[in-house]
């Protein structure tokens, strides 16, 4: 089946510091992958995609790349600052072949929480 | 516009009670999940639920329920709710998450 493991926490950063959360996957297909970010007290919030080989998806200066002959989907961002303080996980997706379009089932890694010092 | 929206946002109940979850979404998707995050941050699937039909159900007791009135609408029944069912409740559509319920069973 498919699994998602991602780089044990808690990570604790200087602000301004880069910042990398490994994520590595398993699964059969070709999964689309994401990261997802859980601030305190709040909700799921999609920070990136990617759906093929070699995308990346970035947004608010976090960037991962989809690495298929690594299995690999690392976070990164190249300076960190307090707000950046939250939960992150990394998810894929089983996109079936017949599926009739997405397949959105996530299986999810166990998240990895961010500390960011002033 | 919230693209997925869920109430209440937090739900406090004694063991026993029958509780609901209501999830709406306006994306137009057929497609609709919930997830349950545990204490310890960890999520994982427990529906899938396709133009009224269950399309996943992973080992989740027949005490939970989903429910589907329309295309836009899948509610979450728990029976006899169990300490152990204090958890965070998300409903998704595609890889999109409403803000979640609380769910405090004392």
């Amino acid at each position: 089946g498919n699994s998602v493991t991602q780089m044990e926490g808690p990570v604790t950063l200087s602000e301004e510091a880069f910042l990398t959360i490994n994520c590595t996957y398993t699964a059969t297909g070709y999964p689309s992958l994401f990261w997802y970010v859980q601030y305190p007290g709040e909700g799921l919030q999609l920070l990136l995609k990617a759906t093929k080989a070699d995308d990346k998806g970035s947004n608010k200066g976090f960037e991962a790349t989809y690495r298929k002959e690594t299995t690999s989907f690392h976070l990164e961002k190249g300076s960190v600052q307090v707000s950046d303080s939250a939960v992150y996980f990394c998810a894929l997706s089983d996109r079936r072949a017949g599926s009739g379009g997405s397949n959105y089932k996530l299986t999810f890694g166990k998240g990895t929480l961010l500390t960011v010092n002033p | 516009d919230t693209a997925v929206s869920q109430t209440p946002k937090y739900l406090v109940t004694q063991m026993g009670n029958d509780k609901s979850i209501k999830c709406e979404q306006n994306l137009g998707h057929d497609t609709m999940y919930w997830y349950k995050q545990d204490s310890k941050k960890f999520l994982k699937i427990m529906f899938s639920y396709n133009n009224k039909e269950l399309i996943i159900n992973e080992t989740v007791p027949n005490r939970f329920s989903p429910k589907s009135p329309d295309k836009a609408h899948l509610n979450l029944h728990i029976n006899s709710l169990e300490l152990g069912d204090s958890a965070v409740y998300f409903c998704a559509v595609a890889q999109y998450f409403g803000p979640g319920t609380r769910l405090l069973v004392l």
